[in-house]
């Protein structure tokens, strides 16, 4: 079945750029549209955007401009960039699978990795 | 930003039928976009319970079901059991925002 698994560090200074990696295992990447999805300690989940099987990306309009997501084929990983953190980004980030049409869904999840934004 | 209005909690006692709305607007659900459902026990990542408004994934038991209505939506579970204490977040599209999919504010289910 299909698997996602994020990595990347846990802790990032105010300023800097925070990068996370999910690794999909089960499907290739280029058959689906990948997501990252974050939800903040005792908060609710907020999408942060995704990429699609042809590569565009679509990001939420309140993080667009500190969002980058891209996706590397031969590793069969797809990442995320956000530039500029504050304590505000400080959440729970999860990759997923973005599947459907006119609606779009998510599965599977990956089990997500805390990021805390602290100098 | 959550577009997506849900109680913020809801209790029932075992065996009981509970139900959580979510309330949308002519942008997202009025308009006719279909809504997702998905359960976050403690401690895990959310997990897909209900997608295209009623259709259940392969292993979701059928004591959960959904509907939707105009610029609403519910979720119920039928037969509530101890396992279903979690959160449970809808999802769906708004067409004032970007394609990336809003959810709801999220409910949390207690087991009396």
């Amino acid at each position: 079945q299909v698997q996602l698994q994020e990595s990347g560090p846990g802790l990032v200074k105010p300023s800097e750029t925070l990068s996370l990696t999910c690794t999909v295992s089960g499907a290739s990447i280029s058959n689906y549209d990948w997501s990252w999805i974050r939800q903040p300690p005792g908060k609710g989940l907020e999408c942060i955007g995704y990429i699609s099987y042809s590569g565009g990306t679509n990001y939420n309009p309140s993080l667009e401009s500190r969002v980058t997501i891209s996706v590397d084929t031969s590793r069969n990983q797809f990442s995320l960039k956000l530039r500029s953190v504050t304590a505000a980004d400080t959440a729970v980030y999860y990759c997923a699978r973005r599947v459907g049409s006119r609606s779009n869904w998510f599965d599977p999840w990956g089990q997500g990795t805390l990021v805390t934004v602290s100098s | 930003q959550s577009v997506l209005t849900q109680p913020p909690s809801v209790s029932g006692a075992p065996g009981q039928r509970v139900t959580i709305s979510c309330t949308g607007s002519s942008s997202n659900i009025g308009a006719g976009f279909d809504v997702h459902w998905y359960q976050q026990l403690p401690g895990t990542a959310p997990k897909l319970l209900i997608y295209d408004n009623n259709n259940r994934p392969s292993g979701v038991p059928d004591r959960f079901s959904g509907s939707k209505s105009g610029p609403s939506a519910s979720l119920a579970i039928t037969g509530l059991q101890a396992e279903d204490e979690a959160d449970y977040y809808c999802q769906s599209y708004d067409s004032s925002l970007s394609g990336s999919g809003v959810f709801g504010t999220g409910t949390k289910v207690t087991v009396l």
